[in-house]
This record gives structure tokens, sequence and C-alpha cells, in this order.
């Protein structure tokens, strides 16, 4: 049973825009939320972060948003570059337990010129 | 600052060998996470070490186990090896395992059993 679920496996924006990706998660003990990028054939790479007291954290053009009673968060990406182009997975971790990050299955997002 | 290190790049071993692979995390970190990458079941936690230590364990055999040493470079290891095993095998460092501690992953040994 998946605990982080990506709902959309793939987003197409134009540049300039805003990205916006969504991730719902099904378990209230989560205390902290990452998102990664990853290109292919390499590591992910950490992006922005959220503790779950807080219901909003900014980081230049990223931001993330936590709506607990909804058990979900976005990122947003404003504005989109053709760089951003990667795949995006949202990860989840109880407290105590950071070193074991459970992963969504991702959202591949394209950026066109 | 380095970032994290895993060896090799690329591995191609038959069914019922076994495989060692290497991870150095980032200079300081003591947390090492091990994470199993395939196309139909994304990113799957295998195991986290933290000062030689097994701190969490995720759902796979047996056959999967680790190690770390005393400067925190850890090893896993995979025993008779199947196909379903071949996959991006990911390591992530982090400092230390208190609230708000983010991961930072190394580029992946890709395993391709044959």
């Amino acid at each position: 049973d998946q605990q982080v679920k990506q709902n959309s496996p793939s987003l197409s924006v134009q540049e300039g825009r805003i990205s916006i990706l969504n991730c719902d998660y099904t378990n209230s003990m989560f205390d902290y939320f990452l998102w990664y990028k990853k290109y292919p054939a390499e590591g992910p790479t950490f992006l922005i972060s959220i503790s779950s007291i807080k219901d909003k954290n900014e980081d230049g053009r990223f931001t993330v948003f936590l709506n607990k009673s909804a058990k979900h968060l976005s990122l947003h990406i404003v504005p989109s570059q053709p760089g951003d182009s990667a795949v995006y997975f949202c990860a989840a971790s109880f407290r105590g337990s950071q070193g074991n990050l459970i992963f969504g299955k991702g959202t591949k997002l394209s950026v066109k010129p | 600052k380095a970032g994290v290190t895993q060896t090799p790049r690329y591995l191609i071993k038959t069914r019922g060998q076994q495989v060692t692979l290497s991870c150095s995390p980032i200079s300081g970190h003591r947390s090492v996470s091990w994470y199993q990458q395939t196309p139909g079941q994304g990113l799957q936690f295998l195991f986290e070490y933290f000062s030689e230590t097994q701190r969490n364990k995720g759902n796979f055999p047996g056959r999967f186990s680790g190690r770390q040493f005393s400067n925190s470079r850890s090893e896993m290891n995979v025993s008779t090896l199947e196909l379903g095993d071949s996959a991006l095998y990911l390591c992530a460092s982090s400092l230390d395992r208190s609230r708000g501690t983010e991961a930072f992953f190394g580029q992946g040994t890709r395993l391709t059993v044959v």
C-alpha cells in the first residue's frame, strides 16, 4: 500500500509559467517532507523540505505548501525554466527515522521553451 | 566538499552470483541509507546505518545486507542474485538523524543481472 502518492505521472508547462506538482500521503505520523529532482542515470538532488509544523517553505523559485488536514503537499516552481525538466519525487519520513525516506513514484515535468 | 561517491557506476553480474557495492558519504555525515530504484516499484528503502549500526531496515529479503565502517563508509551486498535485482542502487548520506536533516544522494550503481 503506497503511503506517498504522486498521481500525475507527467506534467507539461510552458517556460515562464508556474509548475505545480502534487503529492498526497496517507500516514498522519509523517514528520518531515522533501522534494527531490532527478535526471536520468543520476541520483536524486535535494530541492526543498518542510517540517510538519509548518505550512509553507520557500527557497528562490521553489515553494512547498503543506496541508496536513488534507494530507497533501505541493511544489510550486515559478517561473518554470527548461532546465527544470526532470522527474520530481516527493518523499516523507517519520520522526526519529529520517534515514528512511518513503518516496512517491515521481512526476515527470517537461518545461517547453 | 565532495559529494556522495558510489562505486562502481555500472556492474553486470550473472544470476546466482553475489555483488558488493560501495558508498562514501559526505565528510562528516554519519547516516548512510541505501535505496533500490526500479521502473515498476520506484525508489524503495533498503536499510540505514548510523555509527556502524543498522538503525532501520526496509522490506527486502535477507539476501540484501549491508555494513558501515568506522569512517562512515558503507557497503551493501546482494547474494544469490536474481534477474529482478537489476536496478539502480542509490546511497544517501545525512549529517545526523535529528529533525530536519536532508539526505544527499550519490549517482548510484546500475546493476544488471543476466
